[in-house]
């Protein structure tokens, strides 16, 4: 198995735009997390999905932070409309069953500059 | 105060020696995890634990839950072992999972 894929790698865009992010988890995982990593506030959970569904949301910023899940092996976090301080690596990860924490799979992350 | 707190912030150490991490918590949990950051950002999840102790190669893991505190252990330790190390725990009562600020970790050849 490839692992986590996310996608871009690396992102820079201005303030105002929007920005979406991709993660395709491991195949037959059915746990996905996004998390957010920041000098200031080191890593964060953001959301958490179990069955495509959304579990957990309470880490997400703000209203113009939106994740889904439309199906097993894709989802999406959009920034709309982004700000500089949204500026962080994005890591995605997928797990299986048996609990939030159970030994999770990392993707290489996404670097979010946001000018 | 952090509901999870790491000991040492950072951490210089010639290879071979033995290296501990520390973790507290003040909150009730369900399990803690370790992962291991790799200076390139990588992530790799090391051990979930709910009791006792477990070790991987020169890695070792334990976990106290009436002191609310574990310990991720290296053996041996190597300048590949250089990395930030971090932990988070699983609440019990709302499942919430939070995180350790991370121990950087640098082992001199």
């Amino acid at each position: 198995d490839a692992g986590v894929i996310q996608s871009p790698r690396h992102e820079v865009t201005e303030m105002g735009q929007e920005v979406t992010l991709r993660c395709k988890p491991i195949s037959g995982h059915d746990y996905l997390f996004w998390y957010r990593q920041t000098m200031m506030r080191g890593l964060e959970l953001l959301i958490y999905f179990n069955n495509n569904v959304p579990i957990d949301d309470s880490g997400m910023p703000e209203d113009r932070f939106s994740a889904k899940m439309p199906n097993a092996s894709f989802s999406t976090l959009k920034i709309q409309p982004s700000e500089p301080r949204d500026s962080a690596v994005y890591f995605c990860a997928s797990g299986l069953s048996g609990g939030a924490v159970d030994t999770q799979y990392f993707g290489p992350g996404t670097r979010l500059t946001v000018l | 105060k952090n509901e999870v707190e790491q000991s040492p912030q950072n951490l210089t150490a010639q290879e071979g020696e033995f290296i501990t991490i520390n973790c507290s918590y003040s909150v009730g949990i369900s399990a803690l995890h370790w992962l291991q950051q790799h200076p390139g950002g990588g992530i790799v999840s090391l051990f979930m634990l709910s009791s006792g102790k477990k070790k991987h190669g020169r890695l070792i893991a334990t976990i106290n839950i009436q002191e609310k505190h574990s310990s991720l252990h290296i053996t041996a330790s190597h300048p590949r072992d250089s990395a930030v190390y971090i932990c988070a725990v699983l609440m019990n009562r709302d499942d919430k999972i939070i995180f350790g600020k991370g121990t950087r970790l640098h082992i001199l050849p």
